[in-house]
């Protein structure tokens, strides 16, 4: 079946501006994550949402980054204000359910601020 | 706090050698979860393997096996007979199973190069 979608795959931006970067998870997850991956690293957790709930947002770094999932499926990530620290491969998850399920995770979106 | 501690950068083998990923981690809470994921040239994250803390009886799968050790908070990693096409950064992750956060917090990866 078709797994976790990302769209774009690649976004160059300009500094100041806003991004939306959108995922579609696999059909049926009811549990969506967004994690961060700078070159070198593991991925570092950003959000994560139970149906259209925010249960964590903990890993958000400031008040420019926000999600939502309104309707349980798809999501986006949203950067306000983009600042060349915010470059990394952004990458979306998602998992059949809580109690620590595995997460399939999207090809990503790689974002360069420039 | 919970923390995954992937201490080899790189490994480089030939083929047909087997390899141990390492991977050591600290957690307050009884009940967590392993996991170890691929990472190939390609960038995508493949999932591997899942283990919870009760289940502490080795895996093995094709030529991969994992041991998991609670005595020493080790989730190692072993492929045998290893094949270029392994080469890939493999990451280990922990999650902890409170308060509602399902989040994954890896390690910083290993690289492993296979060469022919």
């Amino acid at each position: 079946g078709a797994g976790v979608s990302q769209s774009p795959r690649y976004k160059v931006t300009k500094r100041g501006q806003d991004v939306a970067l959108r995922c579609d998870p696999i059909s049926g997850h009811v549990s969506l994550y967004w994690y961060r991956q700078a070159l070198g690293q593991g991925p570092e957790f950003l959000t994560y949402f139970n149906y259209e709930a925010q249960q964590d947002k903990s890993g958000l770094p400031n008040d420019r980054f926000s999600a939502e999932r309104p309707e349980g499926s798809i999501s986006t990530l949203t950067i306000q204000r983009t600042e060349q620290r915010d470059s990394a491969m952004y990458r979306c998850a998602s998992s059949p359910g809580t109690a620590n399920y595995e997460q399939y995770f999207g090809p990503g979106t790689r974002l360069t601020v420039t | 706090a919970q923390k995954v501690t992937q201490a080899q950068t790189e490994i480089s083998v030939v083929e047909k050698e087997d390899v141990t990923l390492d991977c050591v981690y600290e957690t307050r809470d009884t009940t967590y979860y392993l996991f170890w994921y691929k990472q190939p040239p390609s960038g995508e994250l493949v999932f591997l393997i899942r283990r919870n803390s009760f289940d502490e009886q080795n895996e093995i799968s094709g030529r991969y096996s994992w041991n998991f050790q609670k005595s020493t908070s080790s989730f190692n990693f072993t492929i045998t007979a290893s094949q270029v096409v392994d080469s890939a950064v493999y990451f280990c992750a922990l999650s902890e199973h409170q308060g509602g956060s399902e989040k994954l917090v890896f390690g910083k990866g290993t690289k492993l190069t296979v060469n022919p």
